[in-house]
This record gives structure tokens, C-alpha cells and sequence, in this order.
């Protein structure tokens, strides 16, 4: 493994089921992140973590929940998908919290129907 | 509220110059990012400033006027692999990323 990875790479899914969106980075980054993409909008922060063991909202967290068990997994679930929900999906990671660039993952595009 | 401006798309020739710009407005200031994303592809990094002036890498130049909450990226000597879109990021006082939309940079042959 080199960098970030995701899993999976696209989803469809049907609303009210739950889903993990998988990311695992081997560059022992203290800090990751979760974004979704949306068209026509910036990137928007979903829940981030400074460091193992302790997670924060960002600006959209509604629907979603992180646990950070160790340094390299992020992963993101959605407890009961929504439409509202369907978007492409950035895990993205950075060596510590004072804004260091962030390295991103392939990505996962999910669509909720 | 917290906000990043730039323009939606661009056109350019290949082997001409484009400068991209970026106004923001946040709570507290800690620097610039530019981040390059390919169609279909995740972001990658490209530059970052915090103190006000240019910052020079290769082919891509990034400027920033903190006083002016302004900051731009140049691209000299356009390629066709430089068609993508452009990301502006800057960091608030949290030190939190806030994103602009992005600016697509179509070039022409």
C-alpha cells in the first residue's frame, strides 16, 4: 500500500440501509479527514481526527458517525442512508493538525436510491 | 459566515498563461492551499503560502495578500494534462480547511 486507500470505489445502495465506507492510510499521519463532493459545492468536512483515539465534527457530521482504533483506519458509516446522502467521498490525511497539506484518497462515489 | 470565491470555469490555449483567482473570508487566517483535481480523480496538493508574496514552483506560481483576503495560481507554458479543475482552500482559525467549489480549466489546442 502506498498513500491512501478507499473502499469501495462506487456503491449503490438502498435508502435506510447502513454502510462503512472504508479508508486506511500507511503514511502514520496523525490527522485524517472525511469530505463529500458535491457538484456545483467546495468540499465539505463530514468528521475528521487529530489522532488516534479521539474524532471531531466538521461542518456537515448530520447521518454520519467515525471511530479512529488506531492510526491507520478511518472508517465512515452511515447509520440509515438517505438520497440526500448520494455524493462522492474523500478520505484525506495530514502529518498532524497544523495544516500540513492533506493527501487524499481515490475516493468512493456513492449513490443512495 | 465563512466563504471562498473563484470563478466557475475558465478557457485557455496551451502554451499560453492563466492566472486562476481566489477571494476568501474566514474566521481567523492560516494560510492558502491550492489543490489540483483531475476529472474523476482525487485532489493532489500544489501549493500553500501564508505570508503575503509569491510563491514560485516550476511552471505554477501562487500569490497571496492576506490584506486583501485575495490569493492567485498561475499557470505559465499551458499543457493539455493542466485541463482540471482547481482548488482553493484556505484555513480557518481552527485550522480547518474551507474549500471553494473549484475553477475548471479547459485548454485549447
Amino acid at each position: 500500500i502506498a498513500g491512501i486507500t478507499q473502499a469501495p470505489t462506487s456503491q449503490i445502495l438502498a435508502a435506510g440501509r447502513r454502510m462503512t465506507l472504508r479508508c486506511t492510510q500507511d503514511m502514520r499521519h496523525n490527522a485524517m479527514y472525511w469530505y463529500r463532493q458535491d457538484l456545483g459545492l467546495g468540499l465539505r468536512l463530514i468528521h475528521y481526527s487529530n489522532t488516534a483515539g479521539t474524532t471531531g465534527k466538521g461542518e456537515v457530521p448530520d447521518g454520519y458517525s467515525v471511530s479512529r482504533a488506531n492510526t491507520d483506519d478511518f472508517p465512515l458509516t452511515l447509520a440509515s442512508a438517505v438520497p440526500s446522502q448520494t455524493s462522492v467521498y474523500f478520505c484525506a490525511s495530514s502529518d498532524g493538525t497544523g495544516g500540513l497539506p492533506q493527501y487524499f484518497g481515490p475516493g468512493t462515489r456513492l449513490t443512495v436510491l | 459566515g465563512q466563504n471562498i470565491d473563484q470563478p466557475t470555469e475558465m478557457t485557455a490555449t496551451e502554451g499560453a498563461i492563466v492566472q486562476i483567482n481566489c477571494t476568501y473570508q474566514t474566521s481567523g487566517f492560516n494560510g492558502l492551499f491550492w489543490y489540483q483535481q483531475h476529472a474523476g480523480e482525487a485532489p493532489t496538493f500544489l501549493s500553500y503560502n501564508v505570508l503575503d508574496g509569491l510563491e514560485e514552483k516550476g511552471r505554477f506560481s501562487s500569490f497571496l495578500s492576506r490584506s486583501k483576503g485575495y490569493s492567485y495560481l498561475l499557470l505559465k507554458e499551458l499543457q493539455m494534462k493542466d485541463s482540471a479543475s482547481y482548488l482553493c482552500a484556505a484555513r480557518d482559525s481552527n485550522y480547518q480547511l474551507i474549500w471553494g467549489a473549484g475553477t475548471k480549466l479547459i485548454i485549447k489546442p
